[in-house]
């Protein structure tokens, strides 16, 4: 278990709607990865966010938008959800304050759009 | 940019049979690199990792990989698979940056093992 937690783990959305992904990292960790895994690929980078700041993005479009809190944890939105936003999203927590830093990812968010 | 390439998409072995997952990198500097594991349905848990020093590298559930940059290759192994080893397995390449990783990752070989 990783501490991360992410919610909900399952969500059914129709085309053109709206979504927001939660997720708490883990505890003593202030950087938060978002990613995108799509059936049978492995997970895509989409954005990480540090200290409340986007802190580099992947190639998402601007409809993938996030927030990180002053507590550390995270909101994923999606606005104008297209059938191909059907994934598994992951979410990561880390700790830069060691150079050998590593992940910690959560159970993940499956999205369906229908 | 990085890249990682995992040549195999699906590999079967029988049950305490030796497996060795292919893992090739492309990176301009030293690279962070990672094994991660994915049961169906679930989140990734961290098998090892490598990030300088020795290259032969000891992980969880007695997996290891062992970092050949002649190769630019990460390759994981276990000496005697156990059935509940099937899983999908994916590397990655980390870039390190203030706010910490980003990972890329392959596209993951899924393991089957028979009993």
């Amino acid at each position: 278990e990783t501490g991360v937690t992410q919610s909900p783990t399952h969500l059914i959305k129709t085309r053109g709607q709206q979504v927001t992904l939660r997720c708490s990292s883990q505890s003593g960790h202030n950087t938060v990865s978002w990613y995108q895994q799509a059936l049978g690929q492995g997970p895509q980078f989409i954005f990480q966010y540090y200290r409340e700041e986007e802190n580099g993005r992947g190639n998402f479009p601007p409809r993938f938008s996030g927030l990180q809190f002053p507590n550390y944890s995270s909101e994923l939105n999606v606005n104008a959800l297209e059938l191909d936003d059907s994934a598994l999203y992951l979410c990561a927590s880390s700790s830069p304050n060691r150079l050998n830093t590593e992940a910690f990812f959560g159970q993940g968010t499956r999205l369906t759009v229908v | 940019a990085q890249s990682v390439t995992q040549p195999d998409i699906h590999i079967t072995v029988s049950e305490g049979a030796s497996l060795e997952l292919r893992c090739n990198y492309s990176y301009g500097a030293t690279p962070y690199l990672f094994w991660y594991v994915q049961s169906p349905g679930q989140g990734l848990q961290l098998l090892l990792k490598y990030f300088s020093g020795d290259t032969l590298v000891q992980g969880i559930k007695g997996f290891e990989a062992e970092f050949k940059r002649s190769q630019s290759s990460f390759n994981l192994r276990k000496p005697s698979v156990h059935w509940s080893d099937a899983a999908e397995y994916f590397c990655a390449v980390g870039v390190v940056t203030g706010g910490g990783n980003k990972l890329t990752f392959g596209t993951g070989t899924q393991l089957k093992v028979e009993l």
